[in-house]
Parts: C-alpha cells; structure tokens; sequence
C-alpha cells in the first residue's frame, strides 16, 4: 500500500536558524496537505498542494511540491519558539485515502 | 459551528470491554474518519466514510467497527479492548476525501488496563 515517510523524525532548532523537513510517498499523489500539532492538541491543517513543482508560502513557512509529485518539503526560516510542535504531510493518491507520515517534531532552543 | 467534537475526552478500559467513541460535527462534510496516534508516531487511519451510509476500512481496521447513519455522526466502536489499542483517538471531517482540509477534532485519550 501507499507510504509516506517524512525525515528527520526529530529537528532541534536554535532560535532565529532556517531549518527543512521533507516528505516523500512511494506512490504519486494526486495533492499533499500539510497539518501541524501542538504538544497534547489535535492536527490543525497548514496548506494543501496540487500542482507539480508548486511552492507557496505562509509568512515564514515555504512549502513545496516535487515535480513527480512524489516528494514535498516545508522549510521554515528564523525559527521562532511558537514552531514548536509536530509537522505531518499527507499524501493522496487514488482512491479516498488520506495517508499520513510519521511526522517531524519540532523542538526549539531559546 | 462547533466543528467536530468527541467525546470522552479520556477513557480507561479494561481488557475485553467494548465501548464507542462518539464524533460528530456540524458542518455539513460527507467525508469522516477515524484515526489513532501512538505515542510519537504519526496518524494512522483506522475507518473512514464518503457519506451516509457508507463505510470503508483504513490502514489499521482490526478490533473496530463504525457506521454511518448520519451525515453529523461517526462513532467508533471497540469491540473487546486490547491494551494494544491503548492511544489517541482522532476523528476528522473534510467537504470531500482528501481534496480539502480536514478538520480534527480534540482526541479520545484511551488507556486499555
């Protein structure tokens, strides 16, 4: 079935760096969304993306979709404490699945 | 709107009782689904639904049933609990599978004894 891995696992960022978590499926997607959670909440969704080699960004927040659109990646600069927290992607191919990768956790040192 | 909500926030079984989950929101989507997050990992989906009426299995099925009777509804059932499925219960609704963002709800915390 369908994979979607992301890497690192764990990102420990100083203050005020840059710092990029990827995502990659085994399979092409037809779009892939990006959600963050908070320590002890529930997934609160970013920003979805459809097309091939799409980038859009959110303040500091850079997100890309691979040309193969089997890849993405969201890269943050001057990392600020209010990032902390777990970054998934979530990948759709074909069919009404969702599938999640096993997120990056994102701490923060002051 | 309430969005979606769950209900219990927390829940201790012992083995072999059954419960269910309960979920519903008040924005009208088809698309629902459960999901479990052990701790650390990421979320895996457990059943979801397209509409009223139909129901279909995840990546994680085993030992849980649902239905959909409603379009605001969506509970889960347990079976016979398994310390196995100790974890976070999330259930999320979208306007359609995968094509719009989905929105979660707060958690079912279930700790099976």
């Amino acid at each position: 079935g369908q994979q979607v891995m992301q890497i690192p696992q764990y990102q420990h960022v100083q203050e005020g760096e840059d710092f990029t978590t990827y995502c990659n499926s085994s399979t092409t997607l037809s779009n892939i969304q990006w959600y963050k959670q908070r320590p002890g909440g529930h997934p609160v969704f970013l920003i979805q993306l459809v097309k091939s080699g799409e980038v859009k960004k959110q303040k500091r927040l850079t997100f890309q979709f691979g040309e193969a659109k089997k890849n993405s990646s969201l890269h943050i600069t001057a990392t600020q404490t209010t990032d902390v927290g777990t970054y998934f992607c979530a990948g759709k191919a074909a069919g009404n699945k969702l599938t999640f990768g096993g997120g990056t956790r994102v701490l923060v040192k002051p | 709107n309430a969005g979606v909500t769950q209900t219990p926030k927390f829940q201790v079984l012992k083995t072999g009782q059954s419960m269910t989950l309960q979920c519903a929101q008040d924005m009208n989507h088809e698309y629902m689904s459960w999901y479990r997050q052990d701790p650390g990992m990421g979320l895996r989906l457990i059943h979801y639904s397209v509409g009223a009426g139909i129901t279909d299995q995840g990546e994680v099925p085993n030992g849980y049933n649902v239905s959909r009777s409603t379009t605001e509804d969506f509970p889960l059932r347990l079976l016979s609990a398994a310390p196995s499925q100790t974890s976070v219960y999330f259930c999320a609704s979208s306007v359609s599978a995968g094509k719009n963002e989905q929105y979660f709800g707060p958690g079912t915390r279930l700790t099976v004894t």
